[in-house]
């Protein structure tokens, strides 16, 4: 079956930096995505990775291994409304997208 | 620019009724989309359309209906309303599900169903 792991709860101080990883079984490859998801709110892109590396935009950047089936998520200089939960997603051999379950972030002062 | 418009917002029925959640894009997007997010596990596809006249299921179909007969809109239809519907749902597009450059999903705001 396919199959996204990515951790349920994460804490981190503000101003900090955190990783978040995700690793992943599916049937196919056709990139992986990250979105951002505020509580009560509508998810939103953050970032595409279809090779191998690192992907940098601000401060969040995106890495992706596809030979171990695993991502991650930087955020840097971790700001309060950085609070929200993380959402991992592979598109598989048919581009339909697979998802995690979600981190949810949490930022103490 | 509105994006993905979903209505209504809230909804509460009872077991056995129907209703229809509405779903408008404005950004001429082939792909459409519906999810619903249930707490602790992923967006699940229910269904979803690549172009006008085409539908096809998603992961978990049973007790929806949608049609695509226009580019803008896809409704998504529950045909007798069960507790385990009880879920947020998301209507989502992009300009097509094969675009890996951008692949990029917009969401509508989400719809919060509760079946009693």
């Amino acid at each position: 079956g396919q199959n996204i792991d990515q951790p349920t709860e994460m804490t981190a101080t503000e101003g900090a930096i955190v990783q978040i990883n995700c690793t992943y079984q599916t049937s196919g490859f056709n990139g992986l995505f990250w979105y951002q998801q505020h509580a009560g709110e509508a998810p939103t892109f953050l970032s595409y990775n279809v090779l191998d590396g690192l992907e940098e935009k601000g401060r969040f950047s995106s890495f992706l291994s596809r030979s171990k089936g695993y991502s991650y998520l930087l955020l840097k200089e971790l700001q309060m409304k950085d609070s929200a939960s993380y959402l991992c997603a592979v598109s598989d051999s048919n581009y339909q997208l697979i998802w995690g379950a979600g981190t949810k972030l949490i930022i103490k002062p | 620019n509105a994006g993905v418009t979903q209505t209504p917002k809230f909804q509460v029925l009872k077991t056995g009724q129907s209703m229809t959640l509405q779903c408008a894009q404005d950004m001429n997007h082939e792909y459409m989309s519906w999810y619903r997010q249930d707490p602790g596990m992923g967006l699940r596809l229910i269904h979803y359309s690549v172009g006008a006249g085409i539908t096809d299921q998603g992961e978990v179909p049973n007790g929806y209906n949608v049609s695509r007969s226009t580019t803008e809109d896809f409704p998504l239809r529950l045909l007798s309303a069960a507790p385990s519907q009880t879920s947020v749902y998301f209507c989502a597009s992009s300009y097509s599900n094969r675009d890996i450059n951008t692949g990029e999903l917009f969401f509508g705001e989400g719809s919060r169903l509760t079946v009693l």
